[in-house]
């Protein structure tokens, strides 16, 4: 059973407005959350995370929100940009430095 | 900075055969991890190393094998290839946690491979 799981497989949004990524989680376990971004052809890059013991978590436009008690976090991008299009995927962080991955969402935002 | 290196980027393969995909890294990180990206299932844990001389299975190990006698170099082997092996693998490095926050993953470019 997916233990993160992103339930939107795509998202798209016009250019400026705000892009809203969301995740779920079921092991309470988890002590930090991650985002990543990945474009065709390269490698996921880290974008932004927060401690499971904070709820929020900013770096410019980029926020991360994370509600413990609903086992869910968000990644909001305000302004979205045409640059930002790629698929973001939902990670946390078991004992140790494990990974568990969602599906990713496809974001496409239009001009 | 070179940072995590994979090599190669493609690879077509006939089942049954062996490979090795190679993982290199120069950040001096001491954890190590190889993941596979299939479609629909985001990227799934195959092995991973906490440092040089340990290794220890993840999510799905079967028909890999992995060795660690460097801090730098984390090789994943393909013992006897097979279809289902067929998926889109990524080497990350990172720091322990032990004490640190943010212990963030960096990833290689990835390695494309198909199993015929």
């Amino acid at each position: 059973d997916q233990q993160v799981k992103q339930n939107s497989p795509s998202l798209s949004v016009q250019e400026g407005r705000i892009s809203i990524l969301n995740c779920d989680y079921t092991n309470s376990m988890f002590d930090y959350f991650l985002w990543y971004k990945k474009y065709p052809a390269e490698g996921p890059t880290f974008l932004i995370s927060i401690s499971s013991i904070k709820d929020k978590n900013e770096d410019g436009r980029f926020t991360v929100f994370l509600n413990k008690s609903a086992k869910h976090l968000s990644l909001h991008i305000v302004p979205s940009q045409p640059g930002d299009s790629a698929v973001y995927f939902c990670a946390a962080k078991e004992y140790g430095n494990k990974l568990v991955f969602g599906a990713g969402t496809i974001l496409r935002v239009k001009s | 900075n070179a940072g995590v290196t994979q090599t190669p980027k493609f690879q077509v393969l006939k089942t049954g055969q062996s490979m090795t995909l190679q993982c290199a890294q120069d950040m001096n990180h001491e954890y190590m991890s190889w993941y596979r990206q299939d479609p629909g299932m985001g990227l799934r844990l195959i092995h991973y190393s906490v440092g040089a001389g340990i290794t220890d299975q993840g999510e799905v190990p079967n028909g890999y094998n992995v060795s660690r006698s460097t801090t730098e170099d984390f090789p994943l082997r393909l013992l006897s290839a097979a279809p289902s092996q067929t998926s889109v693998y990524f080497c990350a490095s990172s720091y322990s946690s032990g004490g640190k926050e943010n212990t963030e993953a960096f990833f290689g470019q990835g390695t494309r491979l198909t199993v015929v």
